[in-house]
C-alpha cells in the first residue's frame, strides 16, 4: 500500500528565505507526482506535475525534483513572499487513476 | 477553461438525513473523480469515472454511498443515513486524457463542506 508523508508538518519562516519542501513516498512504482497548493477553506490548486520519466519541473519560483528510486521529492520556493503562505500537499498516481496524498505541510511566511 | 465546478459550497443537516452534491467538471475533461478531505489530512479517494462509467471505487465508499455520472459530463455524490463521520470536505477533480495518462495533472474544485448536526 503506498504511503506518502510530508515532514515537517508545519514551517514559519521569515519573508524572503528560500524554501524546500520534502516528500517521500514508498511504492516508487508510480507514474506522476503532483504538488498542491491548498489555501484555508479553499479546494487544491495544481502547483507541478512530474511525470515518473523527468527528474524535474520548473514554474516561475517553483521547482520540484523527483527521485523515484529513494521515493523522493522536493518543492523549491525561491524568495518566499507572505503570499506563499498555504498549505502545500505532495501526491502520487500509481498504478490505478487514484493520487494518494501526503497529509501536508502548513507554511507561514511572515512579512 | 471556467475550473471545476461543485454545489453547494456547504451543507449542513441533520444525522439520519440524505444529502447530494453535484460536481461539474472542465468542460473537455472525460475523468472525474471524487475525494473525501477532513481536517489536518490529505485528500482520501473515493470513485473513478471515465466518461459515464464508474471504473474504480475505494473501500471507503460503503453502501450509504453513491455516485452516478449521467452521460459523462457532470456528476452527483449521495450520502445516504448521514451519519456524523461523514462531517469532511468532499472534493471533485477532473483530468483528460491529452498526451497519456501521466502526463495530465488533476484539477480540483473549491469542495463541498458537509456537517453533520
Amino acid at each position: 500500500k503506498q504511503e506518502v508523508t510530508q515532514i515537517p508538518a508545519a514551517l514559519s519562516v521569515p519573508e524572503g528565505e528560500n524554501l524546500v519542501l520534502n516528500c517521500s513516498f514508498t511504492d516508487s512504482a508510480i507514474y506522476n507526482l503532483q504538488w498542491f497548493r491548498q489555501d484555508p477553506g479553499k479546494g487544491l490548486t495544481s502547483l507541478l506535475l512530474i511525470q515518473s520519466s523527468q527528474r524535474e519541473q520548473t514554474s516561475g519560483r517553483l521547482n520540484a525534483s523527483l527521485d523515484k528510486s529513494s521515493g523522493r521529492s522536493t518543492l523549491y520556493i525561491a524568495a518566499s513572499q507572505p503570499g506563499d503562505s498555504a498549505t502545500y500537499l505532495c501526491a502520487v498516481k500509481g498504478g490505478s487513476e487514484k493520487l494518494v496524498f501526503g497529509k501536508g505541510m502548513k507554511l507561514t511566511v511572515n512579512p | 477553461d471556467t475550473g471545476v465546478s461543485q454545489d453547494p459550497r456547504h451543507k449542513i443537516t441533520k444525522r439520519g438525513q440524505n444529502v447530494t452534491f453535484r460536481c461539474d467538471p472542465i468542460s473537455e475533461h472525460n475523468r472525474l473523480y471524487w475525494y473525501r478531505q477532513t481536517l489536518g489530512q490529505g485528500p482520501e479517494f473515493l470513485t473513478y469515472f471515465q466518461n459515464e462509467a464508474q471504473l474504480e471505487k475505494s473501500r471507503l465508499l460503503s453502501d450509504r454511498f453513491s455516485a452516478e455520472r449521467p452521460k459523462g459530463s457532470f456528476s452527483t455524490l449521495e450520502i445516504q443515513r448521514t451519519e456524523q463521520g461523514d462531517s469532511a470536505m468532499y472534493l471533485c477533480a477532473s483530468s483528460s486524457e491529452t498526451g497519456g495518462l501521466d502526463r495530465q495533472p488533476q484539477h480540483f474544485g473549491d469542495g463541498t463542506r458537509l456537517s453533520i448536526l
